[in-house]
């Protein structure tokens, strides 16, 4: 049950777009589409932007995408707007049915 | 609307236990799995625990089996934690979360609760 490998920070200006990586193993991202993705402000709860690799909760706005090559799965934020500004992590459902976290991406606006 | 709020958290010394809740509203609790989620101060998410709907299933992360035991009172909309042997490493906030239709898929999440393991 090793974390999940995502870089610590990505930065952009505003407009731009952006991808956050998340490499797991076959044990987990890699067997299955059952990735998710979540948005932390400093001092508030996640909450869930993106599942099952590409689906957005209602709510959630279209710039945010999802997607899933092998052993990676990846987050775009398009058009990059201030209030992105947050940690994002990745998850994953893993074959001991359990749940593992990616150790985090802190985002940055320019 | 969807309410998650945990209580139970507190500064507590090593090896002794504590039991967190987490009451839920706005859903129908008995259809949904529960899981427990912590963060250590500065650091990165760490899934605990799972509950199935009818807690019929449990499943931990191996760094706290045989030590922390999630269970639920349907009845009463609630979710626990119980915390045995507490360790100065567990010091974190815990978030209640529910699952969505695919439990591994957390839609919302509690405002936390801080526990402080210190002597």
């Amino acid at each position: 049950q090793s974390a999940l490998t995502q870089p610590a920070s990505v930065s952009g200006s505003p407009g731009q777009s952006i991808t956050i990586s998340c490499t797991g193993t076959s044990s987990d991202v890699g067997s299955y589409n059952y990735v998710s993705w979540y948005q932390q402000h400093p001092g508030k709860a996640p909450k869930l932007m993106i599942y099952n690799v590409s689906n957005r909760p209602s709510g959630v706005s279209n710039r945010f995408s999802g997607s899933k090559s092998g052993n990676t799965a990846s987050l775009t934020i398009s058009g990059l707007q201030a209030e992105d500004e947050a940690d994002y992590y990745c998850s994953s459902y893993t074959d001991s049915s359990t749940v593992v976290f990616g150790g985090g991406t802190k985002l940055t606006v320019l | 609307q969807v309410q998650l709020v945990e209580s139970g958290g507190g500064v507590v010394q090593p090896g002794r236990s504590l039991r967190l809740s987490c009451v839920a509203s706005g859903f129908t609790f008995s259809s949904y799995a529960m899981q427990w989620v912590r963060q250590a101060p500065g650091r990165g998410l760490e899934w605990v625990a799972v509950i199935s709907y009818d807690a019929g299933g449990q499943y931990y992360v191996d760094s706290v089996k045989g030590r922390f035991t999630i269970s639920r009172d349907n009845s009463k909309n609630t979710v626990f934690l119980q915390i045995n042997s507490l360790r100065p490493d567990d010091t974190g906030v815990y978030y209640c979360a529910k699952g969505g239709d695919d439990f591994w898929n957390l839609d919302y999440w509690g405002q936390g609760t801080l526990v402080t393991v210190s002597s």
